[in-house]
């Protein structure tokens, strides 16, 4: 069964870089089949997607992040990640790392996790 | 970029009823659609794909349906289980910002 964790600090300083990585377990990151995205969602309201990579490294941002995300993966690790820079409050969110089956809809989520910014 | 609107944002069902959902796309997405459904706490689940098709262990009661800019899921008998918040997604980019079944 695919399992997909996210981890890293749950709080972040105002300007500073979130750093999250996901860890892919009983399945291939390598799979052709599949892109690998992170997905967010402030407290209380709704979904929004952040971007996607394949196994190869390609990758697909939201344009209104763009600026700000980097998305990698290390298939040896079996493990994705991403970084959003200058983060202020309106990046508090649980983040949820995502399997978008054939780069189109999720078909697995993480369980999320929450990153708070904030001084 | 493709915004996507849905209809309406709250509902207030009783169980047994027959709910839509409406879900618009600014422009057309043919049929690159899926529905996901959120209880408090936990991730998403997919629901439906490729605007019709529904998941492996998704109950038949729920379908969708639709293509280009107009989209509808529906629950055909809604279950005390179907309470939750509903989303369309136009494929790997945005949401739709959600329905909220809540109980009468």
């Amino acid at each position: 069964q695919l399992q997909l964790q996210e981890s890293g600090p749950g709080l972040v300083k105002p300007s500073e870089t979130l750093s999250l990585t996901c860890t892919v377990s009983g399945g291939s990151i390598s799979s052709s089949s599949y892109y690998w995205g992170w997905i967010r969602q402030p407290p209380g309201k709704g979904l929004e997607w952040i971007g996607n990579i394949y196994y190869s490294g390609s990758t697909y941002y939201n344009p209104s992040l763009k600026s700000r995300v980097t998305i990698s993966v290390d298939t040896s690790k079996t493990q994705f990640s991403l970084k959003l820079s200058s983060v202020t409050a309106a990046d508090t969110a649980v983040y949820y790392c995502a399997r978008l089956s054939h780069g189109d809809y999720v078909d697995y989520w993480g369980q999320g996790t929450l990153v708070t910014v904030s001084s | 970029d493709i915004q996507m609107t849905q209809s309406p944002s709250t509902l207030s069902p009783s169980v047994g009823d027959r709910v839509t959902i409406t879900c618009r796309a600014s422009q057309s997405i043919g049929n690159w659609l899926a529905w996901y459904q959120q209880k408090p706490g936990k991730a998403p689940k997919l629901l439906i794909y490729k605007a019709s098709n529904l998941e492996s262990g998704v109950p038949v009661r729920f379908s969708g349906s639709g293509s280009g800019t107009e989209f509808t899921l529906t629950i055909s008998s809604l279950q005390p289980d179907d309470f939750a918040t509903y989303y369309c997604q136009q494929y790997n980019s945005s949401f739709g910002q959600g329905t909220r079944l809540e109980i009468k």
